[in-house]
């Protein structure tokens, strides 16, 4: 079955140092998004991507973020200083279309920020 | 951000009986609600989603409910299994891009 793979699984970085994290979703899907879940919080909306725009983002989405589709497989999300905040459980998403198909986790990357 | 409130962090279930997980939202503005089942460092999968044309959605032991006029759901699961015990999230959105997410209720299953 196919799946969405994020790489790192954990991503360990000094504060104010960028950090870019990988995901691959699912080769047919057209939507792809970005959440994250602080330790013991709920996951939180980041942003939503498609033909190679930001469709909707939160407040947490922030100048410090930014997100892109190198190629036709990678999905990234750039932190470009990272703040201690930003330590949580970052997870990419995807759907085939939209409003309101289901979106496909991939196992998330867990960034620390020292 | 309350949008999306799961007010029971946990539940014991005795194996082959029902589990009902519920959840409340406050943004009469959503339409569309997933829930997702997850074990500690994986992703939440998907379970079982419902728009709000509906007001019930069943998949093998897993059914949500919907009551718009009590912005209120509910998954229902049947006969529950030791394999269920995981966290449950229920998701809301107006526009099927941005989900809100609630807090979790950790369901343990009994053998």
């Amino acid at each position: 079955e196919p799946e969405v793979t994020q790489t790192p699984s954990h991503q360990v970085t000094q504060m104010g140092q960028e950090v870019i994290l990988r995901c691959v979703p699912i080769s047919n899907h057209l939507y792809f998004y970005w959440y994250r879940q602080i330790l013991g919080q709920k996951v939180e909306f980041l942003v939503s991507f498609y033909n190679n725009e930001i469709s909707e983002k939160s407040e947490i989405f922030d100048d410090q973020f930014s997100v892109e589709r190198p190629d036709g497989s990678n999905f990234t999300l750039k932190i470009r200083s990272t703040k201690l905040e930003d330590s949580a459980m970052y997870f990419c998403a995807s759907s085939e279309w939209t409003v309101g198909e289901t979106q496909y986790f991939g196992p998330g990357t867990r960034l620390l920020v020292l | 951000d309350q949008q999306v409130k799961q007010n029971s962090p946990s539940l014991s279930v005795q194996e082959g009986r029902i589990s009902i997980l519920n959840c409340d939202y406050t943004n009469s503005m959503f339409d569309y609600f997933l829930w997702y089942k997850k074990y500690p460092a994986e992703g939440p999968t998907f379970l079982i989603s419902i728009s709000s044309i509906k007001d019930k959605n069943e998949d093998g032991r897993f059914t949500v409910f919907l009551n718009k006029s009590a912005k209120h759901l509910s998954l229902h699961i049947v006969p529950s299994q030791p394999g269920d015990s995981a966290v449950y999230f229920c998701a809301a959105s107006s526009t099927g891009n941005q989900f809100y997410f609630g807090t979790g209720t950790s369901l343990t299953v009994i053998p």
